[in-house]
């Protein structure tokens, strides 16, 4: 049962341009949500999160946006750079942390190539 | 501040045999968790510990077990190896507790099930 989806595993695009990952969800009860970006041989860096009492959350290059009723949310990074290039992971959680714990769900990410 | 780290960073095992992995987090931190990462299956929830306490397991067999010291340093053990075990595996930490939701991961260890 995945309930955390990302359904385009590669996105290519030129850069300067904007980039929009996409991630869908099925587990109304998620009440938080996390983009981490991953480099070869790295862990999981933290991006941009977003709760579901909001619909939009900016940092520098990176939006996060929610669609609560389409239980669906995106990443834009404008512009691309080549260093943006990685995998791009969608995440969610429940719950506050004290009382359901630390658990993250994430998509299977998406491949993003930004081109020079 | 140190990040979280990871040893060992590679190993290959034998199928039937049983492997240890450890995870130092950030200081401070109170919760660990760890996850496996397979291609194409996304990063997997194994479980959680938090002050020397399971909080929250994932669907994996009893072969993968997990134990938190009292300086919040973690370890996972895998009994009975099998070859779909080869993954690279994941250790994140967190405060735990409060309004900040984001976990900070280790560079993983890669193993390899032969």
């Amino acid at each position: 049962d995945q309930q955390v989806k990302q359904n385009s595993p590669s996105l290519s695009v030129q850069e300067g341009r904007i980039s929009i990952l996409n991630c869908d969800y099925t587990n109304s009860m998620f009440d938080y949500f996390l983009w981490y970006k991953k480099y070869p041989a790295e862990g999981p860096t933290f991006l941009i999160s977003i709760s579901s009492i909001k619909d939009k959350n900016e940092d520098g290059r990176f939006t996060v946006f929610l669609n609560k009723s389409a239980k669906h949310l995106s990443l834009h990074i404008v512009p691309s750079q080549p260093g943006d290039s990685a995998v791009y992971f969608c995440a969610a959680r429940k719950g506050k942390e004290e009382t359901s714990g630390s658990r993250l769900t994430f998509g299977e990410g998406t491949q993003l190539t930004v081109n020079p | 501040k140190a990040g979280v780290t990871q040893t060992p960073r590679y190993l290959i095992k034998t199928r039937g045999q049983q492997v240890t992995l450890s995870c130092s987090p950030i200081s401070g931190h109170r919760s660990v968790s760890w996850y496996q990462q397979t291609p194409g299956q996304g990063l997997q929830f194994l479980f959680e510990y938090f002050s020397e306490t399971q909080r929250n397991k994932g669907n994996f067999p009893g072969r993968f077990s997990g134990r938190q010291f009292s300086n919040s340093r973690s370890e996972m053990n895998v009994s009975t190896l099998e070859l779909g075990d080869s993954a690279l595996y994941l250790c994140a930490s967190s405060s735990g507790s409060g309004s900040i939701y984001e976990q900070y991961f280790g560079p993983g260890t890669r193993l390899t099930v032969t």
